[in-house]
């Protein structure tokens, strides 16, 4: 597609339960980023993968946080037991490897009840 | 650890008047340095970066910044806003400290231009 696609645009959850954030990048774009804005926050980077593996996952919060990307273009962040703190737009971009300058998507607005 | 720290959190502007966003980081070695924009209801975009070379940067729609080493600063300027400026403005570090490849965000600034 043109752009980086996420889905849903919006997601409600109640505490505890499974989310599954999808994002779609642009095509041939190998590197991928997942970044969770919180309120009154700049982004914060949570993993990146070059293809099909995640090359750094060190800004995951804690191991309730999981992130796919089986065949190097769609990818998925999962969340387990979800808590209100988990409250957020979680972001996704990509880029071609080597290149400065993502292009976002628009997000997903996570909100825990 | 790489920090970013945008000072105003909120600015008000009339349109014509002139804006200057503050950002400053935290990093002493080799960085590059962006100005991303996030327009009501759309995507963050990138409005200029800054890698080596001139250190005033010209972005798109008229903005500039400017890098001073020696203040760890990266200003966001425009001469003359207008009331399409209305948006969120982050800055952000990516180097060496920050894997080449991750941003660093400061936490923006709302800006608000009125009519």
């Amino acid at each position: 597609g043109a752009g980086v696609s996420q889905t849903p645009s919006n997601k409600v959850t109640e505490k505890g339960k499974y989310v599954e954030l999808r994002c779609d990048p642009i095509s041939g774009h190998t590197a991928l980023y997942w970044y969770r804005q919180s309120l009154g926050q700049g982004p914060e980077f949570l993993i990146y993968f070059q293809g099909t593996g995640a090359a750094d996952d060190s800004g995951l919060p804690n191991d309730r946080f999981f992130a796919v990307r089986p065949e190097g273009s769609v990818s998925t962040l999962k969340i387990q037991r979800t808590e209100r703190g988990d409250s957020a737009v979680y972001l996704c971009a990509s880029s071609l490897v080597g290149t400065y300058g993502y292009t976002f998507g628009s997000g997903t607005r996570l909100t825990v009840v | 650890a790489q920090s970013v720290s945008q000072h105003n959190h909120h600015v008000i502007l009339s349109e014509a008047a002139s804006l200057e966003l503050g950002c400053n980081y935290s990093y002493g070695g080799t960085v590059n340095l962006f100005w991303y924009v996030q327009y009501p209801g759309q995507h963050l975009q990138l409005l200029l970066k800054y890698f080596s070379g001139d250190p005033l940067v010209k972005g798109i729609k008229g903005f500039e910044a400017e890098f001073i080493k020696s203040k760890f600063s990266f200003n966001l300027r425009k001469p003359s806003v207008q009331w399409s400026d209305t948006a969120e403005y982050f800055c952000a570090v990516m180097g060496p400290g920050s894997g080449t490849y991750k941003y660093i965000f400061g936490t923006g600034t709302r800006l608000k231009v009125l009519a």
